[in-house]
């Protein structure tokens, strides 16, 4: 019974580098999202996994961000060419099954990302 | 495009007083909705949804929210808060039918004053 689990928990980097950021989901969740909180502000979706193929990636800001789930079990989001204005909380959330908006998300703890 | 609309940044309240946080959305058709809460140092957390039905839903810790479909709102209220309610408040809407993505409002602060 773990959550959601999400490493690093912080990351700093400098303008202009490569990052990746991982996801653990629930064992058993069937679906995976990414969302990114800005400071005063709510999670905005980025992209989300039914199994190992991203069935809606149309919250992607820019061909810099990517996300992959291999395995349909953890992710990763890269991030190429790091600029200020992706400095947020990057949140995963996992939920049971395939292709329903019904059940409900959890949340892991989210990565801190800072880019100087 | 759709969106959330929270009327609060922040809210400060002291202990037995009466809480309502408004939500309105922007979406004609139909929507499942959810209010989450995240407390100081914690993951976010569902607090109640509402998919169909009665549209007054109750949740944990004595919370409910009303759905008003004519008005597009879904708000969220507590008779009486507890210093223990401190935390943010999002608002989230799924259109239904277009897959599990939840759309946000800004979120709501609320502080209660022991």
């Amino acid at each position: 019974g773990a959550g959601v689990s999400q490493t690093p928990s912080n990351k700093v980097t400098e303008k202009g580098k490569y990052v990746e950021l991982r996801c653990d989901p629930i064992s058993g969740h069937t679906a995976l999202y990414w969302y990114r909180q800005s400071l005063g502000q709510g999670p905005e979706f980025l992209i989300y996994f039914q199994g190992t193929g991203a069935a809606d990636d149309s919250g992607l800001p820019n061909d810099r961000f990517f996300a992959v789930r291999p395995e349909g079990s953890v992710s990763t989001l890269k991030i190429q060419r790091t600029e200020r204005g992706d400095s947020a909380v990057y949140l995963c959330a996992s939920s049971q099954k395939l292709a329903s908006s019904y059940n409900e998300q959890f949340f892991g703890p989210g990565t801190r990302l800072t880019v100087l | 495009a759709q969106s959330v609309s929270q009327h609060n940044h922040h809210v400060i309240l002291s202990e037995a007083a009466s809480l309502e946080l408004g939500c309105n959305y922007s979406y004609g058709g139909t929507v499942n909705l959810f209010w989450y809460v995240q407390y100081p140092g914690q993951h976010l957390q569902l607090l109640l949804k509402y998919f169909s039905g009665d549209p007054l839903v109750k949740g944990i810790k004595g919370f409910e929210a009303e759905f008003i479909k004519s008005k597009f709102s879904f708000n969220l209220r507590k008779p009486s808060v507890q210093w223990s309610d401190t935390a943010e408040y999002f608002c989230a809407v799924n259109i239904y039918n277009q897959g599990g993505k939840l759309i946000f409002g800004q979120g709501t602060e609320l502080s209660v004053k022991p």
